[in-house]
C-alpha cells in the first residue's frame, strides 16, 4: 500500500540546537517533495521544495536532503528557535496526468529556551 | 492582501444542509486545489483546477462533494447533505504551474456538522 510516514511524536529539543525531522514513503514515485509548516488554527506555509533529480536544498537555517532509493527525506533546521516550534509536514507531488499532492501527517516540534 | 483568501472562516450546519465555500486565489495563479484537514492529520487532497479546468478528484470524494471554477479565477466547493463525517478544516491552495509548483494555501474553513 502507498504510504507516507512521519514522526508520530513530537520532537522535543533545545534552543540552537539542529531539528532534524524524517519522512519516509513507500510505493510512490513523486516528481517533487515538499515541506511546509503549519501553525494552530492556520493553513500551511510552503518552505522548500526539491525534485527528484536533487540530492539537496538550503534556504536560509534549513536544509532539505531527498534520496529516491531510500525513499526518505530528511529536512533539518539549524540553530532552531522557539519560534520554530510548529508541525511540520512532508508532501509529496505525484505526476499522475494532473499534479496530485499527498501530506503526511506532519511532526510537532517544540523548541525549548 | 494579495494571498490566499477563504470564505466563510466558520460554518455550522445541521445533518442535511447544503453548504457552499468560496477560495479566491492569488490572482496570477492558474492552479487552485482543495483540501480537507482533520485533528492531527495532515491536508487530504480533494481536487484541483488548472484554470478553469478541473484536471484531478480524489477517489475519495463522494458525489455529495462539488467544486467548481467557472473562470478560472474563484472556486467554489460545495458539500450536499452534509454528515457529521464532513467535520473538517477544508483548506483552499493556489500555485503557478511553471517552474514553481509551491502551494500557498488560505486560512481554511472550519466546518462543524451538528
Amino acid at each position: 500500500s502507498q504510504k507516507i510516514e512521519q514522526n508520530s511524536e513530537a520532537l522535543n529539543i533545545q534552543e540552537g540546537k539542529t531539528a532534524t525531522l524524517t519522512c519516509n514513503y513507500t510505493n510512490y514515485s513523486p516528481a517533487y517533495l515538499q515541506w511546509y509548516r503549519q501553525d494552530p488554527g492556520r493553513g500551511p506555509v510552503f518552505l522548500l521544495l526539491i525534485r527528484e533529480n536533487e540530492k539537496e536544498k538550503r534556504k536560509e537555517r534549513l536544509k532539505v536532503t531527498f534520496d529516491t532509493t531510500l525513499k526518505q527525506s530528511l529536512f533539518h533546521i539549524t540553530a532552531s528557535q522557539p519560534a520554530d516550534s510548529a508541525t511540520y509536514l512532508c508532501a509529496l507531488d505525484l505526476n499522475t496526468g494532473g499534479f496530485k499532492t499527498i501530506f503526511g501527517a506532519g511532526t510537532r516540534l517544540f523548541v525549548k529556551a | 492582501d494579495t494571498g490566499v483568501s477563504q470564505n466563510p472562516r466558520h460554518k455550522i450546519t445541521k445533518r442535511g444542509q447544503n453548504v457552499t465555500f468560496r477560495c479566491d486565489p492569488i490572482s496570477e495563479h492558474n492552479r487552485l486545489y482543495w483540501y480537507r484537514q482533520t485533528l492531527g492529520q495532515g491536508p487530504e487532497f480533494l481536487t484541483y483546477f488548472q484554470n478553469e479546468a478541473q484536471l484531478e478528484k480524489s477517489r475519495l470524494l463522494s458525489d455529495r462533494f462539488s467544486a467548481e471554477r467557472p473562470k478560472g479565477s474563484f472556486s467554489t466547493l460545495e458539500i450536499q447533505r452534509t454528515e457529521q463525517g464532513d467535520s473538517a478544516m477544508y483548506l483552499c491552495a493556489s500555485s503557478l504551474v511553471e517552474p514553481l509548483y509551491e502551494q500557498y494555501f488560505g486560512p481554511g474553513t472550519r466546518l462543524t456538522v451538528t
